[in-house]
């Protein structure tokens, strides 16, 4: 299994200030086929479903603001919020989809400062 | 637009059983793997299964293999989940979700319904 391990637990930013979570995975999830981390984010607010920011490690879905970014490859990510607006606060998790059993970190909660 | 709505939840005995369902609009059903995912009270998200889009292909979290199975039917754009000697650990909102691909490997998860809660106690 490929263990997902986020950083830190818990995040505290002033709005209009950089956010940054951490994903390191045990094994390599990049798929040297396509040369693509099979990786991505979802932030969940509460009382609703996750919700998909960013596949492929770093390609951000339509309609999420580019204030969001993803980078990394192999086995450490970052998931960047350049400048954390009030509807940013929410948990988020990485979740690798290289290989069964799909898993998914433990989540980084991020909240106003 | 993608709706995927879950149903079935509810109180379970332990031991017992309850079937989840997923009933899944806006794309071709058959065309894509579906999985569930499931989010205990308060903690984090954990992978349960998932299912080819064809039907054929099915794979299962250790915590549940042997006690749930999933399956579909294209005909009715439905997405199941049975679940067997149900244990205090399953209780979690299962939420139905969508692989953007028609197998589940490679593939991230994208939608999510909403969920349905499962409580197992007795």
């Amino acid at each position: 299994d490929i263990g997902m391990t986020q950083s830190p637990d818990s995040l505290a930013v002033s709005l209009g200030e950089r956010a940054t979570i951490n994903c390191k995975s045990s094994q390599s999830v990049l798929y040297r086929s396509t040369q693509r981390n099979c990786l991505a984010w979802y932030q969940q607010k509460p009382g609703q479903p996750p919700k998909l920011l960013i596949s492929w490690a770093s390609t951000r879905e339509n309609g999420v603001p580019d204030r969001f970014s993803g980078s990394g490859s192999g086995t450490d990510f970052t998931l960047t919020i350049s400048s954390l607006q009030a509807e940013d606060v929410a948990v988020y998790y990485c979740h690798q989809y290289f290989s069964a059993p799909l898993t998914f970190g433990g989540g980084t909660k991020v909240e106003i400062k | 637009e993608v709706v995927l709505v879950e149903s079935g939840g509810g109180l379970g005995k332990p031991g017992g059983s309850l079937r989840l369902s997923c009933a899944a609009s806006g794309f071709t059903f058959g065309s894509y793997a579906m999985g569930w995912v499931r989010q205990a009270p308060g903690k984090g998200l954990e992978w349960v299964s998932s299912v080819s889009g064809s039907g054929g292909s099915t794979y299962y979290a250790e915590s549940v293999r042997g006690r749930f199975v999933i399956s579909r039917d294209n005909s009715k754009n439905t997405l199941f989940l049975e679940m067997n000697s149900l244990r205090a650990g399953d209780t979690a909102v299962y939420y139905c979700a969508k692989h953007y691909g028609d197998d589940w490997r490679l593939n991230w998860l994208d939608p999510w319904g909403q969920g349905t809660l499962v409580t197992v106690s007795s």
